[in-house]
């Protein structure tokens, strides 16, 4: 198994840019998540899905699209990319709440 | 306030030391996580627990639901634990995922 993998591991975007960071397992877990990791800060959950079309936002979703189409595929959409979203980002999947974490994309915003 | 707090921040070991990791929550919890994230940034799940104590290895994970505290001890420390320790809380309700997270220890165990 692959686990969770994550494309791209890095990215440098400008201001206003669009962008999808990807995002897939292939452990058949319902549960999926987004986080970024900033520094002096703990992990933030941005998005998360439940199943298969089933989609819900955490605590910083602003920004930020996601969808769920398949059990597999998670994708992070950034609409408009800001200086403030430069972060690193990490995926995840759950199983019976053990927690499979993505290798993160760093993204540097211009 | 954070709902989760972790000390110390920073701990500096000599390898072979007794390490302990203090995690605090203020929120009710389903369960208690502990991650190790590497240098290179990837992130381990090591512990998930909801009472008692747990051990795997040289880790040993330790949770009060009355006092709303969990430890994270390292026996025989060495410098491949050398790594970042994340403490974190879920509430879950109707979704399994949905984690809040301290600010981590920055363990760094010297040879």
């Amino acid at each position: 198994n692959a686990g969770v993998t994550q494309t791209p591991k890095f990215q440098v975007l400008k201001t206003g840019q669009s962008m999808t960071l990807q995002c897939a397992q292939d452990m058949n877990h319902e549960y999926m998540s987004w986080y970024r990791q900033d520094p002096g800060m703990g992990l933030r959950l941005i998005h998360y899905s439940v199943g298969a079309g089933i989609t819900d936002q955490g605590e910083v979703p602003n920004g930020y699209n996601v969808s769920r189409s398949t059990t597999e595929d998670f994708p992070l959409r950034l609409l408009s990319a800001a200086p403030s979203q430069t972060s690193v980002y990490f995926c995840a999947s759950s199983n019976r709440g053990t927690q499979y974490f993505g290798p993160g994309t760093r993204l540097l915003v211009l | 306030k954070n709902e989760v707090e972790q000390s110390p921040q920073n701990l500096t070991a000599q390898e072979g030391e007794f390490i302990t990791i203090n995690c605090s929550y203020s929120v009710g919890i389903s369960a208690l996580h502990w991650l190790q994230q590497h240098p290179g940034g990837g992130i381990v799940s090591l512990f998930m627990l909801s009472s008692g104590k747990k051990k795997h290895g040289r880790l040993i994970a330790t949770i009060n639901i009355q006092e709303k505290h969990s430890s994270l001890h390292i026996t025989a420390s060495h410098p491949r634990d050398s790594a970042v320790y994340i403490c974190a809380v879920g509430n879950y309700g109707g979704s399994q995922g949905n984690l809040i997270f301290g600010k981590g220890t920055k363990l760094s165990v010297k040879p």
